[in-house]
Formats: structure tokens, sequence, C-alpha cells
């Protein structure tokens, strides 16, 4: 399986800032996705990331709000910009790739907006 | 009414019991079915992974699909206080994104 790696673990932010969190993957992988994880909740994708153009997103996820990149085969970063409170979750990046076509996540980002 | 509905628990069991887990889904196109474990605090990790009805067995885990009846369980035989988790099914189309359960939250007690 792949090594996920994802920076920072958490932060905690203020309202109206936004963060950007990096996926890092030591292999190359064809597919990588962000999921979102709020309080008490299961996960949510918003997008997929892919190489070398637009992310494609989830319905109830934009652009503006989640800019996406994945410059290479091995990263990938996820913009939460113009953060509230509600933005506050665990973001995670999974992976499909390598010998098997199962999906691999990473460890996680915790956010919170205060 | 959502995709893929899991009993979010809690489930208690004492150490040596079987646990036994199950996802109902709406979406008669999903192919594939997987169990992911999530531990406090960190990613989820793939237990199971299943694109057929039938069992699939791996050492304590059992997987269980009834596409007839949408219908996914996991059973855990033998368990132990390193099973207490949360475990959250998912599935997909054949496009690997994945819908989830709300995951259940399982504590095995000592």
């Amino acid at each position: 399986s792949a090594v996920i790696s994802q920076k920072p673990s958490r932060d905690i932010c203020q309202r109206g800032t936004s963060l950007t969190i990096q996926c890092q993957v030591d292999s190359q992988v064809t597919m990588m996705f962000w999921y979102r994880q709020q309080p008490g909740q299961s996960l949510t994708l918003i997008a997929t990331a892919n190489q070398g153009s637009e992310a494609t997103y989830e319905s109830g996820f934009v652009i503006d709000k989640f800019p996406i990149s994945r410059p290479n085969l091995t990263f990938s970063t996820l913009t939460v910009s113009n953060m509230s409170p509600e933005d506050s979750s665990i973001y995670l990046c999974s992976v499909v790739g390598g010998s098997t076509d199962t999906q691999y996540f990473g460890p996680g980002t915790r956010l919170t907006v205060l | 009414q959502k995709e893929v509905e899991q009993d979010p628990g809690p489930l208690s069991v004492p150490e040596g019991a079987i646990v036994s887990l199950n996802c109902t889904y709406s979406n008669s196109a999903f192919q594939y079915f997987m169990w992911y474990r999530q531990y406090s605090r960190k990613g989820p990790e793939l237990l199971m992974y299943t694109y057929s009805s039938g069992n699939k067995e791996d050492g304590r885990f059992t997987a269980q699909v009834d596409k007839s009846s949408k219908y996914i369980s996991l059973f855990i035989r033998d368990s132990q206080p390193s099973d207490s988790a949360t475990y959250l099914c998912a599935m997909s189309y054949n496009d690997y994104k994945l819908s989830f359960g709300a995951g259940t939250t399982v504590t095995v007690r000592a």
C-alpha cells in the first residue's frame, strides 16, 4: 500500500483566513481524492484532484471555497478559503494506484476554526 | 434517504465475542464494497474489499455481501481490545468515489 503523509496534522485558524493542506504520496498514483469528516459524521467526498487539470467537485462543494492543485502524480493540495467555524473538520486525502485499485487514506488534517 | 445506512452504535462487547456490523444501501449500481477501521485521531485503514456477493474471509474478519438485499456485513471473531475503533462501510460504482456509512463505534472490553 502507498504511504501517505499530510501537512499540517492539525491547525487552529481564525475566521476569514485560508489554510492550505498538503498531501504527499511515496509513489506515483493514478487518482487522488479529498474528503471531509465533520465532527460525529462520516466521510464526504469533496473532489477528485486531477493531475494537470482542474479538480472535479462533488455537489455542494465549489472551487472558490476549496481550490485544489495536483501538479504531479505524488502531490496535491487542498485550500480551505475564507474559513468559518462550520469548516471545522478533519480533511483527508486518499489515493488509488500502484498494484491494486483499492483506496488508501492519509492520516488527516484536523482543522479548528475560531 | 441516505445512500448508505449504518447503525452508529455504540457497540460494546466482551473480549472474545463475535462483533457483527451491518450496512444497507439503496443504489443497486454500487459494485465495490469495503470496510475501513478508524482509530481515534487516525485516518481510515482498509480492512476488507470485495466486489461480489458472498463471503470473503481474512483472518478473524469475514465480509459478507448480499447484492439482492443490498446488505453488507462485517464479522470479527475472537474480538480483542485492540479491535476497539470505529468501523466504516464504504461502497462505490466503478469510478473509485466512495460513499460511506456513518460508522459504528465498537468497544471490546477486556
